[in-house]
């Protein structure tokens, strides 16, 4: 069965840094590329990052460039978003989803970041 | 502002059918078949509902199928049912610097 289970959100105050993490089971993880989606309270879906099956490969959103870094370490199944400089506007749910073709087939059940003072 | 705009909500009556659309531009709606469709209850994660414009992923009802025309996208449910009740999130490819845009999501009211 596929999982994906993300981790290291929380509370943190303007300006600060968070790492988050997915941890992936159930199928081949370095086959696969990978993406971070976030959902502010309340708000839609906004694609984040995502990186190529080898890590090779990486987009940002305008909105996160310069300040998060998405990265992924094959040998620990593991996906990773180190956010830097966060703002109020950052405030959402974290997603990790899984790459097929052009669609997300697989999601985590998401983690919550909460930037404030 | 979402890049793919979407009606904010639509409803239906079990056993109807309803229409969700999609509308973007030429650089990614309309220049790409790439577009899905995600459904969302609250506090869940999305699931995947169709891909690359029509296709149904394995273990999605076929009450649900997806079209394309121009630079707008549509979702059909067919049958309508309770648990149908839900949000709905189109997505497309785009070729901007953005590599893939959301639409705003449309509430499904089952009454």
């Amino acid at each position: 069965e596929v999982q994906l289970v993300e981790s290291g959100g929380g509370l943190v105050q303007p300006g600060g840094s968070l790492r988050l993490s997915c941890a992936a089971s159930g199928f081949t993880f370095s086959s696969y590329e990978m993406n971070w989606v976030r959902q502010a309270p309340g708000k839609g879906l906004e694609w984040v990052s995502y990186i190529s099956s080898s890590g090779s490969t990486i987009y940002y959103a305008d909105s996160v460039k310069g300040r998060f870094t998405i990265s992924r370490d094959n040998a620990k199944n593991s996906l990773y978003l180190q956010m830097n400089s966060l703002r109020a506007e950052d405030t959402a749910v974290y997603y990790c989803a899984r790459v097929v073709g052009y669609s997300y087939d697989y999601w985590g059940q998401g983690t919550l970041v909460t930037v404030s003072s | 502002q979402s890049a793919l705009t979407q009606p904010a909500s639509v409803s239906g009556s079990p056993g109807q059918s309803i229409t969700i659309s999609c509308t973007g531009t030429s650089s990614d709606v309309g220049g790409y078949n790439y577009v899905s469709w995600y459904q969302q209850h609250p506090g869940k994660a999305p699931k995947l509902m169709i891909y690359d414009v029509s296709n149904r992923p394995s273990g999605v009802s076929n009450r649900f199928s997806g079209s394309k025309s121009g630079n707008t996208a549509s979702l059909t449910i067919s049958g309508l049912q309770a648990e149908d009740e839900a949000d709905y999130y189109c997505s497309s490819y785009t070729s901007s610097s953005t590599l893939e845009v959301f639409g705003g999501g449309t509430k499904l009211t089952v009454l």
